[in-house]
């Protein structure tokens, strides 16, 4: 079946450094990808997604290029913030358009980031 | 927006009885609602598909007749917990996918415990 496998963590970083989490998938045919972001008592927030090869996704500064070659979605982001500090979670989506389970979402472990001043 | 809440956010009961977890999408329809459970540390893990007027589908493993799913309007799908026990205890969570889009919402989660 569909899987996402996501970097261990916890990752720690000091404010305004670099950041990559990683993302591989395995999946039969052509899914969209997503990262979700969940910050301390709230629920899951789309972060950015990709629909196709080759597509960036971006927002707030993160970005994650869809590459099917290499299977793989990872997230960056040049400067972190303490703000940033979250789970941050890689997922898939497979289906057509009308069916029942369409848009149904196949989550990786998911990785808590921890920022510092 | 495109907000949706859970209620009660925490709930703690006693082994053996059934507790009832209400998600409601607040400023949109949605035909279809997730429900997740995710253990610590652990990712979400899909229990059932609700559709709004019909059965819910239910993945393999998720037994249908503990885990009772109902969507009787396009705001609210309720999941209800029948003759808990501890190993049920989990945070659970529930999405909602707009009737004309594939992006699905969060709703904060509710935390079970079961005595």
């Amino acid at each position: 079946g569909d899987s996402v496998t996501q970097m261990e963590g916890p990752v720690t970083l000091s404010e305004e450094a670099f950041l990559t989490i990683n993302c591989t998938y395995t999946a039969t045919g052509y899914p969209s990808l997503f990262w979700y972001v969940q910050y301390p008592g709230e629920g899951l927030q789309l972060l950015l997604k990709a629909t196709k090869a080759d597509d960036k996704g971006s927002n707030k500064g993160f970005e994650a290029t869809y590459r099917k070659e290499t299977t793989s979605f990872h997230l960056e982001k040049g400067s972190v913030q303490v703000s940033d500090s979250a789970v941050y979670f890689c997922a898939l989506s497979k289906g057509g358009a009308g069916g029942t389970s369409y848009g149904k979402l196949t989550f990786g472990q998911g990785t808590i980031l921890t920022v510092h001043p | 927006g495109a907000v949706v809440s859970q209620h009660p956010s925490r709930v703690i009961c006693k082994s053996g009885t059934s507790v009832k977890i209400e998600c409601r999408s607040l400023d949109f329809q949605a035909t279809t609602m997730f429900w997740y459970r995710q253990f610590p540390k652990q990712s979400l893990m899909l229990m059932a598909t609700s559709n709004e007027g019909s059965k819910a589908t239910y993945e393999q493993g998720v037994e249908k007749d503990k885990f009772l799913i109902n969507h009787a309007s396009l705001t609210l799908s309720t999941l209800t917990v029948t003759s808990a026990h501890p190993e049920d205890s989990s945070f659970y969570i529930c999405s909602a996918r707009k009737t004309v889009s594939y992006e699905q919402y969060f709703g904060p989660g509710t935390r079970l415990t079961v005595t």
